[in-house]
């Protein structure tokens, strides 16, 4: 059974710092996807990381992935209250291209303050 | 840009009664999936459908049912909704995750509490 656990689950910071949302999952898996869902919206897609090493980079947010260590990573860099949100990370088991879905972390509620 | 559309963002409805929950999609994506989000769970997989009249069991089917007559439709079934249901219920379509670079667009969710 496929598990993916993000940490933090709960993060609260100040504007202008940096923080580091990580993503651990169980099972070998070459696709991983991030998402931001906003206070009563839907989830809206950051990032889709498809390799081992893989980095994307839009704005101030840059996630990564390593499939050795099963492991991927959002990095906020000089973070703004905009940013606030919460967070999802979500693995692909069937690297084949089935679509079975993906499954998802719990989430990391973020909020920036002032 | 892709809309997958929910037929309503909140439902209020009584335990033991049917109820049905629609999406469509405009796009003509084949996936098609309904999760649901609770409170510190994150998303859990209801059921997906590949293809018109296919269906798979996703990791928590039990108690739902799926309908996908078109293409472009999905519908969730509640065969008698429980108090236990009450949960915000996410669509979501892609076009096919064969695609590298496929992604899930959802729709804006409905709230469903069962009383």
């Amino acid at each position: 059974e496929l598990k993916v656990e993000q940490n933090p689950l709960f993060l609260s910071m100040q504007e202008g710092k940096n923080y580091t949302i990580y993503c651990n999952y169980s099972t070998t898996s070459d696709r991983l996807y991030w998402y931001r869902q906003d206070p009563g919206k839907s989830l809206e897609s950051l990032f889709v990381l498809l390799s081992n090493g893989a980095v994307k980079q839009e704005g101030r947010l840059m996630a990564s992935l390593d499939t050795k260590a099963r492991l991927s990573t959002l990095h906020i860099t000089a973070a703004v209250h905009d940013l606030s949100a919460t967070y999802f990370c979500a693995v692909d088991l069937d690297s084949g291209g089935g679509a079975d879905g993906l499954t998802f972390g719990k989430g990391t509620h973020l909020i920036i303050q002032p | 840009d892709v809309k997958v559309t929910q037929s309503s963002r909140y439902l209020v409805k009584r335990t033991g009664e049917k109820v049905f929950l629609e999406c469509v999609q405009d796009m003509d994506h084949e996936n098609m999936f309904w999760y649901r989000q609770d409170p510190g769970l994150g998303l859990r997989l209801i059921y997906f459908s590949y293809d018109v009249k296919m269906k798979e069991k996703g990791d928590i089917p039990e108690g739902y049912s799926v309908s996908r007559e078109k293409k472009e439709r999905f519908s969730l079934i509640l065969e008698s909704a429980s108090t236990n249901q009450t949960s915000m219920y996410l669509c979501a379509s892609s076009l096919y995750l064969g695609d590298l670079n496929e992604k899930l667009f959802f729709g804006s969710g409905t709230q469903l509490s069962v009383l």
